[in-house]
């Protein structure tokens, strides 16, 4: 089945301790991106990759960091996560970029104390 | 400075009736947009797109409306069903610009029995 997975589904964790956020496509996709939703202020980009190796900033990256080193795998990683981080976070992937329909993890809600 | 704006932040509509979403934006160099639909605990799922050569784009129940001059675009549902009841997300781009996508707050659509 044609999916993106997201793990873990919920998380809570405590200021400053590091934490990573998989992601992962089995759809051969190029393009690859990670949002967050909070209340008010819907979906916001975190960063985005159009290819492996090949990552850029969003309209939020301060205080993420993403790497693609293969096509299908799109890690989130929070190295001092913050309270302000709390917040619901998907990972999407397209075909070939923004032209074209995402497909979105089941979601990723995490919480800072 | 919210580029994709929309301005309901919930709306109820009849079952059977129309159901009508609206998007607002700012950017003139956006050229692509969709619509997505989200379920509680579930990422978003792509439901219709236009490009801005057209001014109109129909899937099914759902008929999206690009007023270029006006920077506005429209969601139309006919007819509405109870599984319609979810949250809708307006989405923009710039393609040859750079590959963000910007979302706007959402807009949550309840269809009465």
């Amino acid at each position: 089945e044609a999916q993106v997975t997201q793990n873990p589904r919920y998380l809570i964790t405590v200021t400053g301790k590091k934490l990573t956020v998989t992601c992962s496509q089995n759809m051969n996709h190029e393009y690859m991106s990670w949002y967050r939703q909070d209340p008010g202020l819907g979906l916001r980009q975190i960063y985005y990759s159009m290819n492996v190796e090949v990552t850029d900033k969003g309209d939020v990256p301060e205080g993420y960091k993403v790497s693609r080193k293969e096509k299908r795998n799109f890690p989130l990683i929070l190295e001092s996560p913050s309270p302000n981080q709390t917040s619901l976070y998907f990972c999407a992937s397209s075909f070939e970029g923004i032209n074209e329909k995402l497909f979105f993890g089941s979601g990723t809600q995490l919480s800072v104390l | 400075d919210q580029q994709v704006k929309q301005n309901s932040p919930s709306l109820s509509v009849q079952e059977g009736r129309i159901s009508i979403l609206n998007c607002d934006y700012t950017n003139s160099m956006f050229d692509y947009f969709l619509w997505y639909k989200k379920y509680p605990a579930e990422g978003p799922t792509f439901l219709i797109s236009i490009s801005s050569i057209k001014d109109k784009n129909e899937d099914g129940r759902f008929t999206v409306f690009l007023n270029k001059s006006a920077k506005h675009l429209s969601l139309h549902i006919v007819p509405s069903q109870p599984g319609d009841s979810a949250v809708y997300f307006c989405a923009a781009s710039a393609i040859g610009r750079d590959d963000k996508i910007i979302f706007g707050k959402g807009t949550r659509l309840h269809i009465l029995p």
